[in-house]
This record gives C-alpha cells, sequence and structure tokens, in this order.
C-alpha cells in the first residue's frame, strides 16, 4: 500500500527566503506525482505535474524534482511571498493497472512573514 | 485543464439531515472522484463516481451513508446521510481527462454539522 509523507508539517520564514517542501513515498512505481496548493477551507489548486519518466517540471518561481529510486519529491519556491502562504500537498498516482487513485500526503502548512 | 463547479461553497447543517453536493464539469471526462477532507487532516478518497454504473467506495465507505450518482459524463453528486456531527469537513469533486494525466479539483463544500 502506498504512503506518502510530508516534512515538514508546518514552516515558517521570512519573506524573500526560499522554500524547501519534501515529500516521500513508499512505492515507487507511481504513474505521476502532482503538487498542490490549498488555501484555508477552499479546493485545490495543481501546482505542478512530474511524470515518472521526468527529472523536473518548472513553472515560474516554483521547481519540482522527483527521485522515483528513492521515492522522493521535491519542491522549491524561490523569492517567497506572503501571498504563498497556505498548505502544500503532494499527491502520487499509481500505474493504470492499480487503479486511478491519488495517495496524499499530510501537507506542510507554509507561513510567509512580511 | 478541465472547469469544475461545486455547489454549495458551505453549509451549515442539523445532525440527522442530508445533504447533497453537486460538481459540474465543463466537458465530458471519464473518472470523477469524491474525496473527503476531516479538519487538519489531509485528503481521503470516499468513491470512484462510475457513469451508468453504482459508485466503487473505498474501505470505510458505504452506499447508505454516502449515495452517488452518475447520471452523465459532466455531472455527479454526493449526499451525505443521516449526518452527525463528525461528517464536519471539506468534501471535493475531482476529475482526470486521459490526456492531461492530472487531476483537477474543485472549490470544496465546507459543511458543519450541528
Amino acid at each position: 500500500k502506498q504512503e506518502v509523507t510530508q516534512i515538514p508539517a508546518a514552516l515558517s520564514v521570512p519573506e524573500g527566503e526560499n522554500l524547501v517542501l519534501n515529500c516521500s513515498f513508499t512505492d515507487s512505481a507511481i504513474y505521476n506525482l502532482q503538487w498542490f496548493r490549498q488555501d484555508p477551507g477552499k479546493g485545490l489548486t495543481s501546482l505542478l505535474l512530474i511524470q515518472s519518466s521526468q527529472r523536473e517540471q518548472t513553472s515560474g518561481r516554483l521547481n519540482a524534482s522527483l527521485d522515483k529510486s528513492s521515492g522522493r519529491s521535491t519542491l522549491y519556491i524561490a523569492a517567497s511571498q506572503p501571498g504563498d502562504s497556505a498548505t502544500y500537498l503532494c499527491a502520487v498516482r499509481m500505474r493504470e493497472a492499480a487503479g486511478n487513485k491519488l495517495t496524499f500526503g499530510g501537507g506542510t502548512r507554509v507561513l510567509v512573514k512580511p | 485543464s478541465a472547469v469544475i463547479s461545486q455547489k454549495p461553497s458551505r453549509d451549515i447543517c442539523q445532525r440527522g439531515t442530508s445533504l447533497t453536493i453537486q460538481c459540474q464539469v465543463d466537458s465530458q471526462v471519464t473518472m470523477m472522484f469524491w474525496y473527503r477532507q476531516q479538519p487538519g487532516q489531509s485528503l481521503t478518497l470516499i468513491a470512484t463516481a462510475n457513469q451508468g454504473s453504482e459508485a466503487t467506495y473505498e474501505s470505510g465507505f458505504v452506499i447508505d451513508k454516502f449515495p452517488i450518482s452518475r447520471p452523465n459524463l459532466t455531472f455527479s453528486t454526493l449526499t451525505v446521510s443521516n449526518m452527525s456531527p463528525e461528517d464536519s469537513s471539506i468534501y471535493l469533486c475531482s476529475v482526470v481527462r486521459q490526456a492531461e494525466r492530472g487531476y483537477t479539483f474543485g472549490s470544496g463544500t465546507r459543511l458543519t454539522v450541528v
């Protein structure tokens, strides 16, 4: 059974500092991995999607890496801003034969202080 | 990516009553899912909504408590039946299109049972 862990559970940084969020998973036979952002009481916004064959994806200040063999993904947010304050979730999708379910990590709650 | 309209965005309900949540997608999608997020927790899959057949429920979730309809490829409903305070959560629908391979989530329904 796939298990996804996110460390740290919470993170507080001053504005301008780079953010590093970690995600680990136990079963490396993944189809892809997706990073989401969730604001309090709201739905999920997709940030980046990394296919199992890819090593990284970039979008603006965001960069996500994937090391399937070690079961790890890292989300980097450069030059953090107060508007980046939110909970960040990683989710793993297994290969088609194992169904199309997403397994979520517990999330990292980020606070960027002005 | 798909655009999802989820209603209501929030509700406060009396225990013992039922609430039906609607999820409308702007285009046909094969796979639709319903998730629950309890306070301070990550997301847990309730069921996969299948068009033209009964939903597929995850362990710990039953049809009598969470009946789901999927009359066509763009619409689904989730009913939370005979509610208790323990049902207070955010409920989210999600879809995935084969071509995109990434999941899109609705804005969520914040349910409080008193």
